[in-house]
């Protein structure tokens, strides 16, 4: 079955350091690739996507993704991460059944 | 994009009892899902509304328990029905405008349910 895995739950830095937050996904002939984040008490908010082109995404907020067709990964990027950038981010994709599916999740915890 | 409201945006229940959850859309959309996200868990897919016809459920949601409602193309309810504490949980309404894959979904504010 196709599926995604977010492979660090909790992913804890210091304001303004660099952070990724890594996403790989089991190999299909198509891959339709998002990321989502959800701030506290909030609903979910896309933040990139990945459908085809360029396998450099830049999303909102300064987050970009790479897509690696190779490593089947899609690894979320901040060269410099705020406070406000605390919440928890989910990697999603597409199924054979034209469903969403997504990771577990990873918590990012951004400290002064 | 799409701007989906959804109400109530939270609620106490009593086990037993029944709660309608209402997702508006700002425009027509083609497709509306409904998702469930257990405390400090990821989404999971309940259901497709389809307008005018019965919703599709995924593998471990019926319909006894998770009737679904699209009367158009911008409106659909989700009742939680005879609710237990098991049943606390975030419901997110969430749709896709184009109607093809790929095509991106945008996620309502979301329903806190606590049941007692």
């Amino acid at each position: 079955a196709q599926s995604v895995t977010q492979l660090d739950s909790q992913v804890p830095v210091f304001e303004e350091a660099p952070v990724e937050l890594r996403c790989n996904y089991s190999s299909s002939v198509s891959v339709y690739l998002f990321w989502y984040v959800q701030y506290p008490n909030q609903g979910l908010q896309l933040l990139l996507k990945y459908l085809s082109g360029s396998t450099l995404v830049k999303g909102i907020n300064g987050f970009e993704a790479e897509f690696n067709k190779s490593q089947t990964s899609f690894h979320l990027r901040k060269p410099s991460v705020h406070i406000s950038d605390t919440a928890e981010y989910f990697c999603a994709r597409y199924n054979q059944g034209g469903k969403l599916i997504f990771g577990q999740g990873t918590e990012l915890s951004v400290k002064p | 994009s799409a701007v989906i409201s959804q109400k109530p945006s939270r609620d106490i229940c009593q086990r037993g009892t029944s709660l309608t959850i209402q997702c508006q859309v700002d425009s027509q959309v083609t497709m509306m899902f409904w998702y469930r996200q257990q405390p400090g868990q990821s989404l999971t897919l309940i259901a497709t509304a389809n307008q005018g016809s019965e919703a599709t459920y995924e593998s471990g949601f019926v319909i006894d328990k998770f009737p679904i409602s699209r009367p158009n193309l911008t409106f659909s309810t989700l009742t939680v029905s005879n609710m237990s504490p098991e049943d606390s949980s975030i419901y997110l309404c969430s749709v896709e405008t184009s109607g093809t894959i790929p095509d991106t979904q945008y996620f309502g504010p979301g329903t806190r349910l606590t049941v007692l």
